[in-house]
């Protein structure tokens, strides 16, 4: 099976910190994705990435950057966290047509 | 973004009921998909659908892509607590970001014992 690893489940961070999620997927997937959840606004895209050093804005991007080094793994950058930023983080990749595998998400607190 | 209907928003229903949820989209779509995310999990693929009037079955879930590809409807039979999550549906259409999956906002489900 795919497995989509992002490497912490709960983080807490203070407003203005810089703030790195990762994930990391392990079947050669040449897409990957980065959402966030909220209650009542499902998933919503905030960058996604075709290939190496590709990258390309979802629907929200203000506030983030993301960087794709290696084909294995996506990073998400908070560069000034904000309390606005609060929220449930997750990572997906795919090959091709088929459908997306998640991980197990990063709920992020703000204070 | 463009965004799926996806309906109802929540369901409360008592063990051993069926279920039924649908999306519709304003647009043709290529792919359907239903994904359950159980509490504090990331969403997991349930059911994938390709074909226009495809029906498919996982067990007791039963899906289907219909035959105008603006829709797709997922049923639950007798369900169970551990039915318990947020089911979402997701579409693709060639039209859009090269093929990016465009997600309902999800129908939260809780079951009574």
């Amino acid at each position: 099976d795919v497995k989509v690893t992002q490497s912490s489940r709960y983080l807490v961070k203070r407003t203005g910190e810089k703030v790195f999620l990762e994930c990391v997927q392990d079947m050669d997937h040449e897409n990957m994705f980065w959402y966030r959840q909220d209650p009542g606004l499902g998933l919503r895209l905030i960058y996604f990435s075709y290939d190496v050093k590709m990258k390309e804005k979802g629907d929200i991007p203000e506030g983030y950057s993301v960087s794709r080094e290696k084909k294995e793994r996506f990073s998400l950058i908070l560069e000034s966290a904000s309390t606005n930023q609060t929220s449930m983080y997750l990572c997906a990749s795919t090959q091709s047509s088929f459908g997306y595998t998640f991980g197990s998400g990063t709920r992020l607190t703000v204070v | 973004g463009q965004q799926l209907n996806q309906s109802p928003q929540s369901m409360f229903i008592q063990e051993g009921e069926d279920v039924s949820m649908n999306c519709t989209s304003s647009s043709i779509f290529n792919t359907w998909l239903w994904y359950k995310q159980d509490p504090g999990e990331g969403p997991v693929l349930l059911i994938a659908l390709y074909k226009a009037g495809e029906l498919t079955s996982n067990g007791r879930l039963t899906a289907q892509f219909g035959i105008t590809r603006k829709d797709s409807f997922l049923n639950i039979s007798a369900s169970i607590p551990s039915d318990v999550g947020i089911y979402f549906c997701a579409g693709r259409n060639y039209g859009g970001s090269q093929g990016n999956l465009i997600f309902g906002k999800g129908t939260k489900l809780s079951v009574k014992p």
